[in-house]
């Protein structure tokens, strides 16, 4: 596989369910970012890991907790979710030497997971 | 702080006229921007990005977009519309230095026959 993937594609859960997305980069990349794509509302950045230190949290609740083993993998684990959490949840890699969300670097995005949150 | 403002939540064209997205943006620095189109059920590609170079930008698939900075837009056009362009449109901005990508709340775009 090329690119950037994630599994699962689509998931439903419910709120008690503890669930992980991964996401995977075949770029050789060293930065990966999680973000959230909720209707009507633009793309909101959750997590920034580069190298895999994490360098950007953007206040998100406790109940999304990322995880980056290495550079190529990156999970986003998930309890007790609400219903408004339901979106499409993205992830991206990108070539980023300065140890931070360098926005000049281009950032590659996989096709996402569907979140349903009954 | 920077911001980015796409004017047009929906914009629909016939195949074969020309493509206009309009992005205005704010920024404290020298910004590099970015327009990004998401097709339905994928993940974002990058079409263009301006980066302090020329400021008129090609893209892929005959996007281009060109750099005004004294009316602060960045809008997105391409002269003949094909049906595979129907899609969501997104105008990104980042100031120059350690800060995240800005994305706007994007344009969809509809290609009629």
């Amino acid at each position: 596989e090329t690119g950037v993937t994630q599994t699962p594609r689509h998931l439903v859960m419910g709120m008690t369910n503890k669930k992980s997305l991964k996401c995977e980069q075949h770029l050789g990349h060293n930065a990966m970012y999680w973000y959230k794509q909720s209707a009507k509302k633009p793309l909101e950045l959750m997590f920034v890991y580069n190298f895999k230190e994490q360098t950007e949290n953007n206040s998100v609740p406790s109940r999304f907790s990322p995880e980056c083993p290495n550079s190529s993998h990156l999970f986003l684990h998930l309890h007790t979710l609400q219903p408004e959490d339901s979106a499409l949840y993205l992830c991206a890699s990108s070539q980023d030497p300065s140890g931070g969300a360098l926005g000049t670097d281009t950032q590659y995005f996989g096709p996402g997971t569907r979140l349903t949150v009954l | 702080a920077q911001s980015v403002t796409q004017l047009d939540s929906h914009v629909s064209v016939s195949e074969g006229t020309p493509v206009l997205l309009r992005c205005n943006y704010s920024s404290s620095y020298s910004p590099s921007l970015f327009w990004y189109v998401q097709h339905p059920n994928k993940g974002l590609q990058l079409l263009l990005k301006y980066t302090s170079a020329a400021t008129l930008v090609k893209g892929i698939n005959g996007f281009e977009a060109e750099f005004k900075k004294s009316e602060t837009s960045f809008h997105l056009t391409k002269p003949s519309a094909h049906m595979s362009d129907a899609a969501e449109y997104f105008c990104v901005v980042s100031d120059s230095g350690n800060t995240p990508l800005v994305f706007g709340k994007g344009t969809r775009l509809s290609v009629i026959a």
